[in-house]
């Protein structure tokens, strides 16, 4: 199972919207809505930040949102802040019972 | 709330089991699933597999062959067992819960995460 692909990295202004891109195939991203993504900030563990394509968990800025069309899944956050400085992943649910992580993307806020 | 910790030793011998455990605490291990996901230094995280208590579990093709998992449930613990470990199994190794979906028969993504430890395959 290949990692989904996302760029490298993406990279803002203060205040702006930024999109990151998660792009598998029509056995993972495109035939599940079980996609999350996760932001990492460096030395520490993952953060859940999306479930379900465009659900967030209790207690997460509405800064952040989720989105699918076919094999490609989006995250974007709007109002770009210092603090969304991090890493993020996209993960999805396989055919067969199990699960593949993205790429990662560095968001770097200008 | 629920807090999750892993522990084992930070160094491994190439062709050694690499042995890992994961204390839940704040709430029960039974009724959700469990896994453990690792992130080689500087790079990307890798699912390792998920796991129920007394139940079901699957692993990433690329470990199944090396990877056993167990569950202590009077000590709310769950285990990784890793064999046969090479350099390229060096990582920060995450315990994690799985979130139950309102919507599939399967979790929806990775909610509640350990802190990490780090593993190094050296001899």
């Amino acid at each position: 199972q290949s990692a989904l692909t996302q760029p490298a990295s993406v990279s803002g202004s203060p205040g702006q919207s930024i999109t990151i891109s998660c792009t598998g195939t029509s056995s993972d991203v495109g035939n599940y809505n079980l996609i999350s993504w996760y932001q990492q900030h460096p030395g520490k563990a993952p953060k859940f930040i999306i479930f379900e394509v465009n659900k967030r968990p209790s207690g997460v800025s509405n800064r952040f949102s989720g989105s699918k069309s076919g094999n490609t899944a989006s995250l974007t956050i709007s109002g770009l802040q210092a603090e969304d400085e991090a890493d993020y992943y996209c993960c999805s649910y396989v055919t067969a019972s199990t699960y593949v992580f993205g790429t990662g993307t560095k968001v770097t806020v200008l | 709330q629920v807090q999750l910790q892993e522990s084992g030793p930070g160094l491994v011998k190439p062709s050694e089991t690499l042995s890992l455990t994961c204390t839940v605490s704040g709430g029960s291990i039974s009724g959700f699933y469990w896994g453990w996901i690792r992130q080689p230094p500087g790079k990307g995280l890798e699912w390792i597999g998920y796991f129920y208590p007394g139940g079901s579990s699957d692993y990433n093709r690329s470990l199944k062959s090396r990877a056993a998992n167990s569950f202590d449930t009077s000590q709310n613990q769950f285990s990784l067992k890793l064999s046969s470990v090479t350099a390229g199994d060096t990582a920060v190794y995450y315990c994690a819960r799985l979130k139950r979906s309102s919507s599939a028969p399967v979790p929806d993504g990775f909610d509640i995460w350990g802190q990490g430890t780090l593993v190094t395959v050296s001899s």
